[in-house]
């Protein structure tokens, strides 16, 4: 069975930019979660996404967004790209008690 | 959302148990208490979970306190591959995980 996957798995942008992310989850899984990873902050929820639609939201600003399409693959965009974006955006998909991760898209915002 | 609290790093030696404690003061009587591990460049991996009782699965083994306050999870033998952060987390039946900190695993050959 073919594990979670990301792509791009890495992505160069400048300020200002947006930029968009794909996440291909594990064939079966309908929830999909998107999380944030940075040195200074750890791990943190970005949204979930459950049968298409946006079922938990975390706190981040609007610029974040995301979407799901009706095989499973989820999209995450980030408007107006910051410095303080750069960092590991994780994708996670599961269908019971247990998250598979991807190995996530390493952004770099110049 | 409940928070854990773990220590920041832990070492143990190669081939020796590793308890690893979390405090989850404010767990809910619904909350599960589940335990990923992220080694380096890599996504987390799901470890184990439990709800009440102890749990043990090919990887590790999760020992709860009666109140539920707390919580150990426990590497039999740490092997050099097993360094990695670990996370406890509260699931309380959505997939909004909320991560803390983690405790840094160091494995000594």
């Amino acid at each position: 069975k073919a594990g979670v996957t990301q792509t791009p798995r890495y992505l160069i942008k400048t300020r200002g930019q947006q930029v968009t992310l794909s996440c291909s989850p594990i064939s079966g899984h309908r929830s999909v979660s998107w999380y944030q990873q940075t040195p200074g902050q750890g791990l943190q929820f970005l949204f979930e996404y459950f049968s298409e639609t946006q079922r938990n939201k975390g706190n981040f600003p609007g610029r974040f967004s995301g979407r799901q399409f009706s095989n499973s693959r989820s999209e995450m965009n980030v408007s107006t790209l910051e410095l303080g974006d750069s960092a590991l955006y994780l994708c996670a998909s599961s269908s019971g008690m247990e998250q598979f991760f991807g190995p996530g898209t390493r952004l770099t915002v110049l | 959302d409940a928070k854990t609290t773990q220590p920041n790093s832990m070492e143990s030696n190669e081939e020796e148990p590793v308890h690893l404690p979390c405090n989850h003061s404010t767990i809910s009587g619904t909350d599960y208490i589940h335990w990923y591990r992220q080694l380096p460049s890599q996504g987390p991996e799901y470890v184990i979970h439990g709800l009440t009782s102890n749990v043990n699965n090919r990887m590790a083994s999760l020992a709860i306190a009666e109140d539920r306050k707390s919580s150990t999870l426990i590497l039999h033998r740490a092997t050099l591959r097993d360094a990695a952060v670990y996370y406890c987390i509260l699931f309380s039946g959505t997939y909004k995980y909320i991560f803390g900190t983690g405790t840094r695993l160091k494995v000594l050959a």
